[in-house]
């Protein structure tokens, strides 16, 4: 069992640039997330979902898109990346289906530059 | 809404002394509470969790915390500190929309001295 499989797990993107980060899981889990760490500022709700085809935003949702067409990934895209997205990303996914407070899952974040 | 709040962003203990790192919750219907840990450079990992039922939770790696109603509190402690033990901890509040939604506090990290 892989979990969740963040990739990448290093990049380095210059302003303007768009690109996706991966996230997988293999748990057959409804809710999956992104969210962004920074220092000071725990981990911010990015996009979530609740099933394939249904996606919302979370706190900070400007600058990124999600979409999730199957159970199993939630890619998440930088339009046009900004310094200001300098951060360390993480996907998480959880069970719906046994009840409020299952745990989460999460992957290993993706360390992302903007220059 | 609900919201957390982790009082202290850096707590320093010695080796073997009391580690208590404080948690306060915001909720308008009954919290479901949780403690994850941060390793270096890995994701989050769960410590323990709280959702109904007894009141002192007792997690991985001897960690445990008590749910207090009356202070809004969901306080992580351990008895003896290890060195191991220093990473970064969140607590965390499930969002009351029964979607999944993890609130999470902004982290307290932990240096143990030796």
């Amino acid at each position: 069992n892989a979990g969740v499989t963040q990739t990448p797990k290093f990049q380095v993107l210059k302003t303007g640039q768009s690109m996706t980060l991966q996230c997988a899981q293999d748990m057959n889990h409804e809710y999956m997330s992104w969210y962004r760490q920074d220092p000071g500022m725990g981990l911010r709700l990015i996009h979530y979902s609740v099933g394939a085809g249904i996606t919302d935003q979370g706190e900070v949702p400007n600058g990124y898109n999600v979409s999730r067409s199957t159970t199993e990934d939630f890619p998440l895209r930088l339009l046009s990346a900004a310094p200001s997205q300098t951060s360390v990303y993480f996907c998480a996914s959880s069970s719906l289906r046994q009840g409020v407070g299952t745990e989460a899952f999460f992957g290993q974040g993706t360390r992302l530059t903007v220059v | 809404a609900q919201s957390v709040t982790q009082l202290g962003s850096h707590v320093s203990v010695s080796e073997g002394a009391l580690v208590l790192l404080r948690c306060n919750y915001s909720s308008s219907v009954p919290p479901y509470l949780f403690w994850y840990v941060q390793y270096p450079n890995q994701g989050l990992q769960l410590l323990l969790k709280y959702t109904t039922g007894a009141t002192l939770v007792k997690g991985i790696n001897g960690f445990e915390a008590e749910f207090k109603k009356s202070e809004t509190s969901f306080h992580l402690t351990k008895p003896s500190a290890h060195m191991s033990d220093a990473a970064e901890y969140f607590c965390a509040v499930i969002d009351s929309g029964n979607t999944g939604k993890l609130i999470f506090g902004q982290g307290t990290t932990l240096q143990v001295k030796p």
